[in-house]
């Protein structure tokens, strides 16, 4: 089947701009998770989602970064006046549940902020 | 806090030959999973293997091996009869069997393979 995907593949943003990141989870996987992944870097948690509600957000850098998964399966992380710093491969991955399942990465959207 | 390891940011492999990446992780916990990863240039992270650390049996998956060592906290991915399509960015990555659903990713090793 479908694995998961993620869009855009590439996005370019002027610092100050708001920004949103689109997930689609593999179907029927009930845990959604988003990492950042900075150049030359493993991939750090950021948020993990178990069906609708975001069962941990603790890897959220600070407020101007929010993650919704309103319908249980597609999700978005949302940024809001980006910074150089946010510039990054931002990776999501789904799993049938949480714990123990594997967890399976999508392709990831590379973010520029000029 | 949990942490991960990878000593080597590059190694390099002639074709049919057997290299080992190594990873060594910190925690107090007893039980959890470990992980490697390979991250190919199209950036998709891909499960190369898996090792509960509740087993005592060396994970393996056809050409690829593990040498758990849990008192050492060590977890090495053995790559035997190396392929031009193993090059890549490996990740070893560490997950607590019960407290959070996050991985812990090492930096990456990157392996070239030499034809």
């Amino acid at each position: 089947g479908a694995g998961v995907s993620q869009t855009p593949s590439n996005k370019v943003t002027e610092k100050g701009k708001y920004v949103e990141l689109r997930c689609d989870p593999i179907s029927g996987h009930t845990a959604l998770y988003w990492y950042r992944q900075s150049l030359g870097q493993g991939p750090e948690f950021l948020i993990y989602f178990q069906g609708t509600g975001a069962a941990d957000d603790s890897g959220l850098p600070n407020d101007r970064f929010f993650a919704v998964r309103p319908e249980g399966s597609v999700s978005t992380l949302k940024i809001q006046r980006t910074e150089r710093g946010d510039s990054a491969v931002y990776l999501c991955a789904s799993s049938l549940r949480g714990l123990p399942d594997t967890q399976y990465f999508g392709p990831g959207t590379r973010l520029t902020v000029l | 806090a949990q942490t991960v390891t990878q000593s080597q940011p590059e190694m390099s492999v002639q074709e049919a030959e057997t290299v080992t990446l190594s990873c060594t992780y910190d925690t107090s916990e007893s039980d959890y999973y470990l992980f490697w990863y390979k991250q190919p240039p199209s950036r998709q992270m891909i499960l190369v293997i898996r090792q509960e650390a509740y087993k005592q049996q060396n994970a393996t998956e056809n050409r690829f091996s593990v040498n758990f060592q849990k008192a050492a906290k060590s977890f090495s991915l053995k790559i035997s009869d190396s392929q031009l399509g193993d090059a890549a960015m490996y990740f070893c990555a560490y997950r607590s069997a019960s407290n959070g659903n996050k991985l812990v990713f090492g930096a990456g090793t990157i392996l070239r393979v030499k034809s």
